[in-house]
């Protein structure tokens, strides 16, 4: 069954630690996206990418980094940067730019021990 | 930029009654509006959709209904039952730049008591 997979699902850093998460789809979908979600804040948009090799910031991009050398692939780097990284964080492909359907992964909560 | 704006945040009903999600969005050249469901611990899932040359949308138990004079948005669910306890997020389509994105409400906690 295609899909979009996230691993770890749970993660903890320790302060001063980059730490990556890991975000698949074998959905053949272009788009990829990372989200942050905290409590009553909803989803923010961190950093998203319509084709491979390109990428753009999102609202809350610092202390973050992404890359996308594969379709399929778009992994998220929490740097020690980051001041507040303890959040549940999503990814999300949709087929791209034309048509919005999002399939969200089942995320990653971060926890900063 | 859009900006999405979704009351109430928390809403309780009885099993069987109706409940209703509102949103309202600024940017007018927004035309897609995705209904999403999330269970504790779990990822968002798309539930109904609605795109601006129409005004209502039904699929079972849920309904979606859309005024772009207004700029609101409404999330209908009928007979809601226990499995329909969950957060519903409402969203806007944004184009910035060359690039099309979605911008998410804050949330709305529905619980459906038995």
């Amino acid at each position: 069954d295609g899909g979009i997979t996230q691993s770890p699902k749970y993660l903890f850093r320790k302060e001063g630690q980059n730490v990556t998460l890991s975000c698949e789809q074998n959905l053949n979908h272009d788009a990829m996206y990372w989200y942050r979600q905290d409590p009553g804040q909803g989803l923010r948009l961190i950093y998203y990418s319509q084709i491979v090799n390109d990428f753009q910031k999102g609202d809350i991009a610092e202390g973050y980094s992404v890359s996308r050398e594969k379709k399929e692939s778009f992994p998220l780097t929490v740097t020690s940067a980051q001041k507040n990284p303890t959040a549940f964080y999503l990814c999300a492909s949709s087929i791209g730019p034309g048509y919005y359907g999002y399939t969200f992964g089942s995320g990653t909560r971060l926890t900063v021990v | 930029g859009e900006n999405v704006e979704q009351h109430p945040s928390t809403l309780s009903v009885q099993e069987g009654d109706s409940a209703v999600i509102k949103c309202t969005y600024s940017d007018s050249a927004s035309n897609y509006f995705p209904w999403y469901k999330q269970e504790l611990g779990k990822g968002p899932q798309l539930i109904i959709d609605i795109r601006s040359n129409v005004g209502e949308k039904k699929d079972q138990r849920i309904a979606v209904t859309l005024n772009k004079t207004a700029k609101h948005f409404s999330l209908h669910i009928t007979e809601t039952q226990p499995e329909d306890s969950a957060v519903y997020f409402c969203a806007a389509s944004l184009t910035q730049g060359g690039s099309e994105k979605l911008v998410f409400g804050k949330g709305m906690k529905l619980t459906v008591n038995p």
